[in-house]
């Protein structure tokens, strides 16, 4: 039973690309849980997804942030147009269900938009 | 709002034992986390305490929890240069687990 599986691992983005990030939860994982780590601070919630619903994206920015987990596939993160302040390392985490005991994390996607 | 602290430092000496602490104003959290994450990797989740124990011991990890107080301590017993590694504490009230900004544990010989 592999992992939670991101990627990719590093990507590097111009100002103003879009970067995609990957996540694929354990098998048997329903729920999707998205954080940011900026530099030298500790993880940030960005939003929690169910198969094809949004929970709680209470920690998403309004503007150029999307997410989404489809039936089929994994759970995509979306920055559009990137700015510098979006270079952190993006975690993703999975469940079951509720609550996190038994929550996995992925290795990360580390952002740096030059 | 939700709010969980943590000292960002500890340094230690080899054998010696460590505690890292944790304070947290949720006072509806349900569980607590500890997770330990190296360099350039994920968090892998270390132990968790239900809110209705005290303590919990799983080899050479103690955790406290003090609920009045909303205090959380980890203790990591003989302390080896593998334990280096940033730790942080994680409370669950909701349904989403709220991190702190992390301890950076430093062992040295």
């Amino acid at each position: 039973n592999a992992g939670v599986m991101q990627n990719p691992r590093h990507l590097v983005r111009r100002r103003g690309q879009e970067a995609r990030l990957r996540c694929s939860p354990m098998k048997g994982h329903s729920h999707v849980y998205w954080y940011r780590q900026l530099p030298e601070e500790g993880l940030k919630f960005m939003v929690y997804l169910q198969k094809e619903n949004i929970i709680d994206e209470s920690g998403m920015p309004k503007e150029r942030f999307s997410a989404e987990f489809p039936k089929e596939g994994p759970s995509i993160l979306r920055i559009q147009q990137v700015v510098r302040g979006d270079s952190a390392a993006y975690f993703c985490a999975s469940s079951p269900g509720q609550p996190t005991t038994e929550a996995f994390f992925g290795q990360g996607t580390r952002l740096t938009v030059v | 709002g939700e709010d969980v602290e943590q000292s960002l430092f500890l340094s230690v000496r080899e054998g010696d034992s460590s505690v890292i602490n944790c304070t947290y104003t949720d006072s509806s959290s349900t569980y607590l986390y500890w997770y330990k994450q190296e360099p350039g990797a994920g968090l892998q989740l270390l132990t968790y305490i239900f809110s209705n124990m005290d303590m919990k011991q799983d080899q050479r990890l103690t955790v406290l929890l003090n609920k009045k107080d909303k205090h959380l301590s980890l203790r990591i017993a003989d302390t080896q240069t593998g334990d280096s590694a940033i730790y942080f504490c994680a409370e669950e009230g909701s349904y989403i687990p709220t991190f702190g900004r992390g301890t950076s544990l430093i062992v040295h010989p």
